[in-house]
């Protein structure tokens, strides 16, 4: 079975800095996706970036890029230029080719200070 | 991209009760998934909604207490049976769309058992 493993559970960045949170996964699978989520206080998950395990290249969306280190399984989310907005619960999520499920880890609360 | 209606948002429930959680999507999908969210932690895999045939629970999580059906690709319900004070919980209704996709999420069902 995968496992999904977020270090930090609160981490906190002063607005336009920039903050990493880090995530490290256990697989035996050679072929799958990384997730990271964000979930406002208001509850609903939304997608912030993806990677294909296939792809050495990092993702990136706007201010937001990824780690991604297959051979040491981690899987870290850059926030660049932090805003007020971010502020919120980030999970690391893996997902397997051959089941389709998704694992989370336990989350990172973010906290943007003014 | 799948928009996700879950009802209800909240209530509050007796213990020995039952509750039924709906999951409508707007659009076609075939992969549906529910969670289990204790408020600030992970989420936890209930079980895969599957369009016309039995669910596939994690370990865990049973068919008599967590009962689901999903009589096509757009709608699928929950329902928590015979409930505790340790059921209360967000649940929350998830799709895929393809393999490797993002997971979309409903608001979730916020569960209080008295």
């Amino acid at each position: 079975a995968q496992t999904v493993t977020q270090s930090q559970p609160e981490m906190s960045v002063q607005e336009a800095e920039t903050v990493t949170l880090s995530c490290t996964y256990d697989t035996s699978e050679s072929d799958y996706y990384l997730f990271w989520y964000k979930q406002p206080p208001s509850r609903q998950m939304i997608l912030v970036i993806r990677q294909e395990a296939y792809k050495q290249q990092n993702a990136t969306e706007n201010r937001f890029s990824v780690n991604f280190q297959k051979a040491a399984k981690s899987f870290s989310l850059k926030i660049s230029d932090s805003q007020l907005g971010d502020a919120a619960m980030y999970f690391c999520a893996y997902r397997s080719t051959n089941a389709g499920k998704s694992t989370f880890g336990d989350g990172t609360t973010l906290t943007v200070k003014p | 991209s799948a928009v996700i209606s879950q009802k209800p948002s909240r209530d509050i429930c007796q213990r020995g009760t039952s509750l039924t959680i709906q999951c409508q999507v707007d659009s076609q999908v075939t992969m549906m998934f529910w969670y289990r969210q204790q408020p600030g932690q992970s989420l936890t895999l209930i079980a895969t909604a599957n369009q016309g045939s039995e669910a596939t629970y994690e370990s865990g999580f049973v068919i008599d207490k967590f009962p689901i059906s999903r009589p096509n690709l757009t709608f699928s319900t929950l329902t928590v049976s015979n409930m505790s004070p340790e059921d209360s919980s967000i649940y929350l209704c998830s799709v895929g769309k393809g393999i490797g996709g993002e997971l979309f999420f409903g608001e979730g069902s916020r569960l209080t058992v008295l």
